[in-house]
Formats: structure tokens, C-alpha cells, sequence
């Protein structure tokens, strides 16, 4: 069964500053997507970010990026001159191909300080 | 074109009351998902609905939750003589068509948080 892992259940930078979240994942499984949620105060699940397991090339949005490791399983997300409205606990979550079950890690809580 | 809505925001029940969450789906949606949220943990898949049609619900309960989708009117998640441990988030999401890779995403509604007491 695939799982993902947050290793980090809190972060704080100053706003501005460059933030990297960490995100491992668990498969046996050689193609899939990955994707990065934000879930700010109003609960809203935004998608900020998604990667094919098959293409090489990082993803990127504006000033979301992703490193995308899969040797290593790895999948962190930087957040370059980070705002305030960037406060928000964000999910790592997986996906198979053919299928539409989303597995999810327990989130990182992201406070941008002004 | 409103976003998914799911009503209500907040709900509070006793102990054996019943629970019953809705889900209005984008306009055009016909796919509908139902995740939970327990605190301090990431969504869990519950289950997976088409029009009139349950596709999968492996992740649901097997006693006292159900769900639908009917032809008109908004998805249900119906949960029969709540106990404390149903306190969580309850989330939907619904898409154009299966959601099955880059181009089928799906959009997720505000949440309804739900409070056993």
C-alpha cells in the first residue's frame, strides 16, 4: 500500500524568505502523479502543484517548485519569497494512474511571519 | 461558475443523532468524492460516486455511514447514530470525469466539520 510521509508538522519563516517542504512517499509502483495542497484558515483545499512520476522536469508555479527525487521517493516543495497569504498547512498526496483515490501525508502548518 | 459547495459548514450532533452532509458538484461535475479529515492527519478516501451510482466505497465505514448521488440535486453522506470518534472534517470534491491522471482534477468544496458531543 502507498503511503506519504510529512516529516514536518510545523515550519516558520519571515516573509520573503525561501521555504522548502519535505514529502516522502512509499510505492511499488513506477508511474503516478504527486501534488501539493494548500489548505488555508477558511479550509478550502487549493492544488498548488502537481508532477508526473514519469517526467523528469520539476514542476513549477510561479513561485512554487517542486524537487522531485524518485530514487529517493522524495518529493519536497519550495515557496520562494514567501507571503503572508502563503500561511496555510499544506498536504503531500500521491495518486495512482487509473485510479482516483488521492493518499494523503498529515500536512505541514506553514506560518509566514511579517 | 461557483466552486463545489458543501453545506453545512459546521454541524453538531448528539451522541445517536444522524449526520447528513451535502454536496452540491461544479456545474458539469459528475464525479463526486468523499474524504475525511480527523485532526492533526491528512485526508482518507471514503468513497467515490457517478450519478445514481456508487463506483467505490472501499474506504467507507461499514456500518452506519452511506452515501449518495442522485440524478437530481446534491450528493449525501448520511451518517446514522453519530459517536464521538465521527467528529472530523468531511470533505468533497468532484471532477468532470474519473479522476485519473493530470487532466481530470478534482475541486474541493470548503469542508463540513462535524462535532459528535
Amino acid at each position: 500500500a502507498q503511503t506519504v510521509t510529512q516529516s514536518q508538522p510545523e515550519m516558520s519563516v519571515q516573509e520573503a524568505e525561501t521555504v522548502t517542504l519535505s514529502c516522502t512517499y512509499d510505492t511499488s509502483e513506477s508511474n503516478y502523479y504527486l501534488f501539493w495542497y494548500k489548505q488555508p484558515p477558511s479550509r478550502q483545499m487549493i492544488l498548488v502543484i502537481r508532477q508526473e512520476a514519469y517526467k523528469q522536469q520539476n514542476a513549477t508555479e510561479n513561485r512554487f517548485s517542486v524537487n522531485f527525487q524518485k530514487a529517493a521517493k522524495s518529493f519536497s516543495l519550495k515557496i520562494s519569497d514567501s507571503q503572508l497569504g502563503d500561511t496555510a498547512m499544506y498536504f503531500c498526496a500521491f495518486m495512482k494512474p487509473d485510479n482516483y483515490q488521492l493518499i494523503w501525508g498529515a500536512g505541514t502548518k506553514l506560518i509566514i511571519k511579517p | 461558475n461557483a466552486g463545489v459547495m458543501q453545506n453545512p459548514r459546521h454541524l453538531v450532533r448528539r451522541r445517536g443523532q444522524e449526520a447528513r452532509l451535502r454536496c452540491s458538484p461544479m456545474k458539469g461535475h459528475s464525479h463526486v468524492y468523499w474524504y475525511r479529515q480527523l485532526p492533526e492527519e491528512g485526508l482518507k478516501f471514503m468513497v467515490y460516486l457517478q450519478k445514481e451510482n456508487i463506483i467505490d466505497e472501499s474506504g467507507m465505514p461499514k456500518e452506519r455511514f452511506s452515501a449518495e448521488f442522485p440524478k437530481e440535486g446534491p450528493s449525501i453522506l448520511r451518517i446514522q447514530q453519530v459517536v464521538r470518534g465521527d467528529s472530523a472534517a468531511y470533505f468533497c470534491a468532484s471532477s468532470p470525469v474519473g479522476q485519473g491522471g493530470m487532466n481530470t482534477e478534482a475541486f474541493f468544496g470548503q469542508g463540513t466539520r462535524l462535532t459528535v458531543v
